[in-house]
């Protein structure tokens, strides 16, 4: 593990379903941030957070609702989402000042919308 | 345009071949560049990083920037069946990350 932990690893939902992805890390870092990645495509900031306080909202659907209840945690809320929201969603975290040490990724969950 | 331009392959090599992976970008400001490699199933994790415009050598692998084109590259000497993975290059700037679309690398035995 790299040190960010994401939950659930695979996830299969139905366009009426409600759930939550969460991402955790104790690697001390203060920015958190949620990316989605499809094939054949850049990876997709979705969300930013720095020291808890949402920074960027990369224009994502209200359909994706994040959470941050402190600088370890990181949640999506998830609720009618539609088939083209399958996708590998990916949890990282950094210390905002620099990319030196770049960012630290989890093992994404893998949505299925059905 | 995108932002970070990448070949997502895939790239086949015989075991021992250098592989060379490459990238172009357009934003000047971009700074700092990163290549990370994704195993199958994995997320990314952070291969190597170049501060402006230059080469760096990590063991087998070599990144190598050139600013004036907006160019990336890395290479991979003696490339290994382990380094069969997707690469993606990154570029940074005042907390913009900007990532390809990744390149899909097999190397067989």
């Amino acid at each position: 593990e790299t040190g960010v932990t994401q939950t659930p690893r695979h996830l299969v939902m139905g366009m009426t379903n409600k759930k939550s992805l969460k991402c955790e890390q104790h690697l001390g870092h203060n920015a958190m941030y949620w990316y989605k990645q499809s094939a054949k495509k850049p990876l997709e900031l979705m969300f930013v957070y720095n020291f808890k306080e949402q920074t960027e909202n990369n224009s994502v659907p209200s359909r994706f609702s994040p959470e941050c209840p402190n600088s370890s945690h990181l949640f999506l809320h998830l609720h009618t989402l539609q088939p083209e929201d399958s996708a590998l969603y990916l949890c990282a975290s950094s210390q905002p000042q620099g990319p030196g040490y770049g960012y630290t990724f989890g093992s994404g969950t893998r949505l299925t919308v059905v | 345009q995108k932002e970070v331009e990448q070949d997502p392959g895939p790239l086949s090599v015989p075991e021992g071949a250098i592989v060379s992976l490459n990238c172009t970008y357009s934003n000047s400001a971009f700074q700092y560049f990163m290549w990370y490699r994704q195993y199958s199933r994995k997320g990314p994790e952070l291969l190597m990083y170049t501060y402006s415009s230059g080469n760096k050598e990590d063991g087998r692998f070599t990144a190598q920037v050139d600013k004036s084109s907006k160019y990336i590259s890395l290479f991979i000497r003696d490339s290994q069946p382990s380094d069969s993975a997707t690469y993606l290059c990154a570029a940074y700037n005042n907390n913009d990350m900007r990532f390809g679309a990744g390149t899909r690398l097999t190397v067989k035995p």
